[in-house]
This record gives C-alpha cells, structure tokens and sequence, in this order.
C-alpha cells in the first residue's frame, strides 16, 4: 500500500530535551516536506526536500533541522523543543520533475507534539 | 496580508444543499491551485485540482478567476460524509512549495 508514515503518532516532552520525528515514503517520491498546524494558522511548511541530500527552508523553519540522506526518509529534529513548538506536524511526499513540485502531496497520518 | 485566505466558516447546511466556498491568493505569480480536503484529526487529502477553464467532478465544481485572483469549490446535493474543513491551496511563483489556506469548515445537517 502507497503511504507515508510518520513516528511517533504522539509525543509529550520537556522543553530542551532533543526529539526526532519520523517520517518515511514508499512511493519513490522526489519532494518531502514537512508542515506544522496550527488553529488559525492553517499549515507552514517547515522544510522541504527536492531530492536526497538537497534540503530548503519553508516559511517556519527556526528551531528545527531536516536531513534527506535517503530517498524514503525524511526525520525532522528538534535540537531543544520550547513549547511554542507544541503543534500538529505533518510529512507529505510528492513527485517532483527535478525543479518543480509536481502533482498531488501525500500526507503522512500527522503527530501531535505537546512540549511543556 | 496572508497569501491565501478563506471564510473559516463554520458553514452548517442540511442534507441536499449546494454549498460554494471561495478563497483570494495574494500573489498574481502563482501558478497551480487546488483544494484539498480535511477530515477531523486526519491528514489532508487532495480533493480536486482547479483548472483555468474550471473543472467538474461529480458534485465538484472548482473554478479559477485569475483575474480577480480567486478559487472556488462548489458542492451541490451536499451528503453527510462532505462534512470536513476544506482547504484551499496555492503552488508559489518558485513552483516548489505549496501555500495552504486556513481551511473552512462545513458541517452537513441530517
């Protein structure tokens, strides 16, 4: 079955202690990215990737780091969470033509992070 | 002023209504639109792409103003499992990201 899975689902943590998320695709896809959601807000993307070792900035992306070292997986990390970061994350994966997102994004199930 | 906006809503309509959401993008340089669905606690999914001549798929609508800069989603004989937020979405000028609107939410009444 085509799907992105991300780990943990949930998470409750402490404000400076290091936490990876992750994230992993079976669909060959080029593009990963990863957004957070948040009531109001709607979704920011975090980071984004075109392709293995090539990663961008998205519109919000202080506080966290990405690495893309294989095509399938995606961790996003989070060095010293604070609780402004208490959001819905979510991974998504697409086809890309090697400059372009291309096609529909593929949403991994989501994890609900709460920092306190 | 945000990139994309929507109504949030809520939007209650019983059984069997046509219901039609409209969305306005800031940045004339964009170049693809879509509207994705939303259903409570779950991930987004694409609902349908928006095309410049408008497009159709079943009780879906979308249609596509470039002029005026804005999207928007038409459902008609509105059903129960409708009910979600719906979100419309923008492809940046750099055709690499994706801009999400906040969503707008429609309950569909028994």
């Amino acid at each position: 079955e085509a799907q992105v899975t991300q780990n943990p689902r949930y998470l409750i943590t402490v404000t400076g202690k290091k936490l990876t998320v992750t994230c992993s695709q079976n669909m060959n896809h080029e593009y990963m990215s990863w957004y957070r959601q948040d009531p109001g807000l709607g979704l920011r993307q975090i980071y984004y990737s075109m392709n293995v070792e090539v990663t961008d900035k998205g519109d919000v992306p202080e506080g966290y780091k990405v690495s893309r070292k294989e095509k399938r997986n995606f961790p996003l990390i989070l060095e010293s969470p604070s609780p402004n970061q208490t959001s819905l994350y979510f991974c998504a994966s697409s086809l890309s033509t090697g400059t372009s997102l291309g096609g529909e994004q593929f949403f991994g199930p989501g994890t609900r992070l709460t920092v306190l | 002023r945000k990139e994309v906006e929507q109504d949030p809503g809520p939007f209650n309509v019983p059984e069997g209504a046509t219901v039609a959401f409209n969305c306005t993008y800031s940045n004339s340089a964009s170049q693809s639109f879509f509207w994705y669905r939303q259903d409570c606690r779950k991930e987004p999914k694409l609902l349908m792409s928006v095309y410049s001549s408008g497009n159709e798929d079943g009780r879906f609508t979308a249609q596509l103003n470039r002029a005026s800069q804005y999207i928007s989603l038409l459902i008609r004989d509105s059903k129960l499992s409708d009910s979600a937020t719906y979100l419309c979405v923008v492809k940046k000028s750099s055709a690499r990201q994706l801009t999400f609107g906040s969503g707008t939410q429609l309950t569909v009444l028994p």
